[in-house]
């Protein structure tokens, strides 16, 4: 079964620009969630979507948004880019457990690699 | 206060050895997940082993297994005889079932385990 594909891979924008970035999760695997991974913050939790909702959503200015569509593949976008959103962006599936959510286990994909100038 | 406290930045460690990677956790919930993950340097997440907080037996995966202390808030990773392919940054991870739904993960700041020949 293939993994969580994420794509582009690398990706050089410069500040005031928006990006999107685009995440297919594991066949079957119906919530993706998004994280951001900095050296200083390290990994944070940015949101979760389920159905195409969003589930849950971690403490990041209204500049970070996502959305998923019928097929489970999400988007993440950044408007107005600054130099701190530099981050390797990592997205991960899981399937769903109604009855202990704790329990779901997150696949990741290799990440994007974002460079704000 | 840190959710995750992964208290060895580094380590070094033998071919062959065993080597326990720590990690302490804050929790008010009753019901959670704990998780690790391994990162290599090309960085994509690599889920390991998972441990719920309800189950009484300690997880094993192949080489892997965590040791559990529900009481102490703790869960170490315990990996055996060690190879050089387990260089890499180790996340500790947490899930807590918030009501409505479960948050994102929670990770500790990893720790950069170094294999010797």
């Amino acid at each position: 079964k293939a993994g969580v594909t994420q794509t582009p891979r690398y990706l050089i924008k410069t500040r005031g620009q928006q990006v999107t970035l685009s995440c297919s999760p594991i066949s079957g695997h119906r919530s993706v969630s998004w994280y951001q991974q900095t050296p200083g913050q390290g990994l944070q939790f940015l949101f979760e979507y389920f159905s195409e909702t969003q589930r849950n959503k971690g403490n990041f200015p209204g500049r970070f948004s996502g959305r998923q569509f019928s097929n489970s593949r999400s988007e993440m976008n950044v408007s107005t880019l600054e130099l701190g959103d530099s981050a390797l962006y990592l997205c991960a599936s899981s399937l769903i457990n109604p009855v202990d959510l704790a329990r779901e286990t997150q696949y990741f994909g290799p990440g994007t690699r974002l460079l704000v100038l | 206060a840190q959710k995750i406290t992964q208290t060895q930045p580094g380590m070094f460690v033998q071919e062959k050895e065993a080597v326990t990677l720590d990690c302490t956790y804050d929790t008010s919930d009753q019901s959670y997940g704990l998780f690790w993950y391994k990162q290599p340097s090309s960085g994509e997440m690599i889920f390991l082993i998972y441990q719920g907080s309800y189950d009484e037996q300690n997880a094993t995966e192949g080489r892997y297994s965590l040791n559990f202390q529900k009481a102490r808030k703790s869960a170490n990773l315990v990996i055996s005889a060690s190879q050089l392919g387990d260089s890499a940054m180790y996340f500790c991870a947490m899930r807590e079932n918030s009501g409505g739904g479960a948050d994102g993960l929670t990770f500790g700041k990893g720790t950069h385990l170094i294999i010797q020949p």
